[in-house]
C-alpha cells in the first residue's frame, strides 16, 4: 500500500512569493490533516478535511494559508504571499476514520522563506 | 487552551539502557495518547499507542504507561539499540480528528 506522498519535499523561497504544497493521501481516506512544525517546537495542527469538505481549519495561522481538496482526493495548501515565519516542516496526514484512529503522515515539505 | 508538555528535550543513552519520555497534557476529556517516530529524513510512523482505559500497553521493547489522575503518559524503550535513535513525539486527542503533540524529544543512542 503506498503511503502518503507529498510535494514538493523541499522548497526555498523568498519572502513575499507564493507556494503550494501538495499531498496525496492513502487511496479511501477521507479524513486528511495539515500540520506544521516550527524548528523545535510542536507539530501543531493547522485543518482538517472529511472528503472535499473543511471540518475545522481552526489552526490555519491567518488568511494567508489557503487550504482546498477538490474531488476530495488530493490537497493543496497554498501560502501566499509567504513571510519568514511560515518556515518550519509542513506534514499531511491521512486516516481512515477520524477520532481516536491512527493517522499516516507524509514525509513533510521543508519550507524555507528567506 | 489545550496543551501537552514533553521532556526531556534530548536524551542520551548508553546500548543497552533504557530510555523515558515523559509527557504531560491538559484537556482531561483527552482518551487516545499515541506515540510517533520519526528517524532523520523520514515521515513520522506510530509506534505505540493507548486508550484512556488502560494502564499500560506492551509491545516487545516498547511500552507506555498512563496514569488518568496525574494526566501523565510514559515512553519505556527497554534494551536500546542504535535504530531507537530517533525524534520520538508524544499526543493528545479528545477522540476527535485534532491531535494535540508535544514538542518531540530527541533520543540518541550511544553504540
Amino acid at each position: 500500500e503506498a503511503g502518503v506522498t507529498q510535494f514538493p519535499s523541499h522548497s526555498v523561497i523568498e519572502k513575499g512569493q507564493t507556494v503550494t504544497l501538495r499531498c496525496d493521501p492513502i487511496s479511501g481516506h477521507d479524513n486528511l490533516y495539515w500540520y506544521r512544525r516550527v524548528m523545535g517546537k510542536e507539530i501543531k495542527f493547522l485543518l482538517h478535511f472529511v472528503k472535499e469538505s473543511k471540518q475545522d481549519e481552526s489552526g490555519m495561522p491567518n488568511n494567508r494559508f489557503l487550504a482546498e481538496r477538490t474531488g476530495g482526493t488530493y490537497s493543496t495548501l497554498k501560502v501566499q504571499p509567504a513571510e519568514l515565519e511560515d518556515s518550519g516542516v509542513y506534514f499531511c496526514a491521512s486516516s481512515l476514520l477520524a477520532g481516536d484512529s491512527e493517522q499516516y503522515f507524509g514525509p513533510g515539505t521543508r519550507l524555507t522563506v528567506t | 487552551g489545550e496543551n501537552v508538555e514533553q521532556h526531556p528535550s534530548t536524551l542520551s543513552v548508553q546500548e543497552g539502557d533504557s530510555a523515558v519520555i515523559k509527557c504531560t497534557y491538559s484537556d482531561s476529556a483527552s482518551n487516545y495518547f499515541p506515540w510517533y517516530k520519526q528517524e532523520l529524513g523520514k515521515r513520522p510512523q506510530l509506534i505505540i499507542d493507548i486508550r484512556s482505559n488502560v494502564g499500560e500497553k506492551k509491545d516487545q521493547r516498547i511500552a507506555v504507561t498512563l496514569n488518568k489522575t496525574a494526566k501523565h503518559f510514559s515512553l519505556h524503550i527497554t534494551e536500546t539499540q542504535p535504530e531507537d535513535s530517533a525524534v520520538y513525539f508524544c499526543a493528545a486527542t479528545t477522540g476527535t480528528y485534532k491531535y494535540i503533540f508535544g514538542t518531540g524529544t530527541r533520543l540518541k543512542v550511544l553504540a
